[in-house]
């Protein structure tokens, strides 16, 4: 299985709001709704900012959002403000129960 | 609050096992809802799932790395380790391990990582 397709790399200023896709196929994204964002700062563990297509959990700021179409998910992060400027990845559970995990978009704040 | 605390080396001759061992505290480890993963990145690049274990023994691992890996959990000692055998250098990448949280609630069934460990880099080289 191939990883999720998101791009490079989004920018915006602060007060923007950005949106980064994530691209999968019918065996993934397409068929289930366990669809997670990660954050991750320089050499550090990622953080899960979204759950289930567009969960949050405890603790994360309602300026992050996530939706889904099809076979592609998104995530919009509102308000942008420079501590956001980090990777991002998502991921998603499969057909065959396993996770695939795209390969990272890096947000920088203007 | 639960702690993933990992730990091995940091260097693997090529050919050789890459061991590496997460201690879970401030969570029970026997629960169905949860099971125990392992996930690596590559330098520059993206994650890659290598696979889950639960307190039982059950594991699930990605098909790519399936005939190389084995895991295992000791409740007892409240940990769960990582064996990649046969390394190369394509296996050179930060390791980390997480909880995967598998459970049903009012609002349906959920699946996501949700506490990690501080990642270890593994770099194979003779």
């Amino acid at each position: 299985q191939s990883d999720l397709t998101q791009p490079a790399s989004v920018s915006g200023s602060p007060g923007q709001s950005i949106t980064i896709s994530c691209t999968g196929s019918i065996n993934d994204v397409g068929s289930y709704r366990y669809v997670c964002w990660y954050q991750q700062y320089p050499g550090k563990a990622p953080k899960l900012v979204i759950y289930d297509v567009s969960r949050r959990p405890s603790g994360i700021s309602d300026r992050f959002s996530g939706s889904k179409s099809g076979n592609t998910a998104s995530l919009t992060i509102s308000s942008l403000q420079p501590e956001d400027e980090a990777d991002y990845f998502c991921s998603s559970w499969t057909t065959s129960s396993t996770w695939l995990f795209g390969g990272g978009t890096k947000v920088t704040v203007l | 609050q639960l702690q993933l605390q990992q730990s091995g080396p940091g260097l693997v001759k090529p050919s050789e096992t890459l061991s590496l061992t997460c201690t879970v505290s401030g969570a029970s480890m026997t629960s169905t809802n949860f099971y125990w993963g392992w996930i690596r990145q590559s330098p520059g690049k993206g994650l890659e799932w290598i696979g889950n274990v639960l307190f039982n023994g059950d594991t699930s691992y990605n098909p790519s790395l399936k005939s190389r890996v084995s895991m295992s959990v000791d409740t007892s000692k409240k940990h769960f380790s990582l064996k990649l055998n046969s390394v190369t250098a394509a296996d050179t990448a930060v390791y980390y391990c997480a909880r995967h949280v598998g459970l049903y609630d009012s609002s349906g069934y959920h699946l996501y990582f949700d506490y990690w460990g501080q990642g270890v880099l593994v770099t194979v080289s003779s």
